[in-house]
């Protein structure tokens, strides 16, 4: 069964440094892999996904993420965070689709990033 | 706008009541599906639907019916409301992309209240 293990409840970064959200995956087949955002009383925004083409992924306000199949993970990291950049962040597995016409994802706990001045 | 919406975005009621919140998609996307986001913010799909068709039904309550009119509107509706239904419900809507793989796109959610 897959699952989907976020390391850190909450991250919190001075603005102007590095993030790194850090995710490992289990996944029986080869997988789909996304990271989303949720800001604070918002919905689900899809940052960047890895569906098996580059393993190196670049998505959404200079979020980028990096498929590592030796280490079973998928790391979310921005060279410089922003203060618009705080909000709950989740990494999501899906398995190469056995039901027809549906994709199942499989959630992690979340990442809560926290930006300071 | 192209998007998932779901209306209501908030809904309180008192226990034992019966509700409905609605969902529709103008991507043209033939699959949708229901999650349920906890207080602790953990996601978990409920149910999806592909043209109108159940396909996905989690381990959830009879309480809970899903209706899909069309392939545009995935409805939820709960009966005789509890406590512990409070949540955050999303709605989302999927394609298709190369080798079998899929896309989720998420509406607004919407914040359910149980007094």
């Amino acid at each position: 069964a897959q699952s989907v293990t976020q390391l850190d409840s909450h991250v919190s970064v001075s603005e102007g440094t590095p993030v790194l959200l850090r995710c490992n995956y289990s996944s029986s087949y080869s997988p789909s892999l996304f990271w989303y955002v949720q800001h604070p009383n918002k919905g689900l925004q899809l940052l960047l996904k890895y569906t098996s083409a580059a393993t190196l992924v670049k998505g959404i306000n200079g979020f980028e993420a990096e498929f590592k199949k030796s280490e079973t993970s998928f790391h979310l990291t921005k060279p410089s965070a922003h203060m618009s950049d705080a909000a709950e962040y989740f990494c999501v597995v899906s398995e190469r689709q056995r039901i027809q016409g549906a994709q199942k994802l499989v959630f992690g706990q979340g990442t809560r990033l926290t930006i300071n001045p | 706008d192209t998007a998932v919406s779901q209306t209501p975005k908030y809904l309180v009621t008192q226990m034992g009541n019966d509700k409905s919140i609605k969902c529709e998609q103008n991507l043209g996307h033939d699959t949708m599906y229901w999650y349920k986001q906890d207080s602790k913010k953990f996601l978990k799909i409920m149910f999806s639907y592909n043209n109108k068709e159940l396909i996905i039904n989690e381990t959830v309550p009879n309480r809970f019916s899903p209706k899909s009119p069309d392939k545009a509107h995935l409805n939820l509706h709960i009966n005789s409301l509890e406590l512990g239904d409070s949540a955050v419900y999303f709605c989302a809507s999927s394609h298709e992309l190369a080798g079998g793989r899929y896309e989720q796109y998420f509406g607004p959610g919407t914040r359910l209240t149980v007094t």
